[in-house]
């Protein structure tokens, strides 16, 4: 199957700095791509949805000034946790549809984000 | 999308049949039934998806219901490795659709 790969797959940060966490779709391209949250014993909450060569669409709740999206080209797409703080401290995770024949998404391993 | 519902949890022994069932009862006649599941710490994998017919893959069969409001992800020979949470979704199949995952079904298999 299609690979994405995340990295880090764990920061820790300091209080008030940023993190950038990267997605890539390794062997196909992919127009879209979305990011999501979970919190431990949670389902998968989707952030964001981000569009090669356009503005990310968030979801209703989500600070788009918090969690900037970048997806400059169709393999790669970026999420920037600005001035973190502990609450932001959760498991992130992006996913790529390629574009053309298939639809299913495929989704990296995961970034582990801990706040200090 | 159309919201479903699946079990918390389940047990299933090492070497049987599992069969988790998901409801999908307001279904649209355009949307798709997606499985996928998540191990722990690990992101989601995809596992099979259906219109109307039963598929099966390597990983799985899928049987939906002839009124689709309804299917079944069954795991014809279980293993260890298989604990996991399991996510029955719906969505349509368009590239720019989303998946919004639900509650899912926390799946044991215990030896």
């Amino acid at each position: 199957g299609a690979v994405v790969s995340q990295h880090p797959s764990r920061v820790i940060c300091k209080s008030g700095t940023s993190v950038k966490i990267e997605c890539r779709s390794l062997d196909f391209q992919a127009t879209t791509m979305f990011w999501y949250r979970q919190f431990p014993k949670q389902s998968l909450m989707l952030m964001a949805t981000s569009n090669e060569g356009s503005k990310a669409t968030y979801e209703q709740g989500v600070e788009k000034d918090k969690f900037l999206i970048n997806h400059a080209s169709l393999t790669l797409s970026t999420l920037t946790v600005t001035s973190a703080h502990p609450e932001d401290s959760s498991f992130y995770i992006c996913s790529a549809i390629p574009t053309g024949f298939h639809t299913e998404a495929f989704f990296g391993q995961g970034t582990r984000l801990t706040v200090v | 999308d159309a919201k479903t519902t699946q079990p918390t949890s389940m047990d299933c022994a090492e070497g049987r049949a599992a069969n988790l069932p998901c409801n999908h009862s307001t279904i649209s006649g355009n949307e798709y039934v997606y499985w996928y599941r998540q191990i722990h710490s690990q992101g989601p994998q995809y596992i099979i998806h259906g219109l109307k017919n039963n598929e099966t893959n390597e990983m799985a069969s899928l049987i939906i219901t002839e009124d689709r409001k309804s299917s079944t992800l069954i795991l014809p020979h279980a293993t260890l490795r298989d604990t996991a949470v399991y996510y029955c979704i719906v969505r349509a199949k368009a590239a720019g659709n989303k998946l919004t995952f639900g509650g899912g079904t926390r799946v044991l298999v215990k030896p």
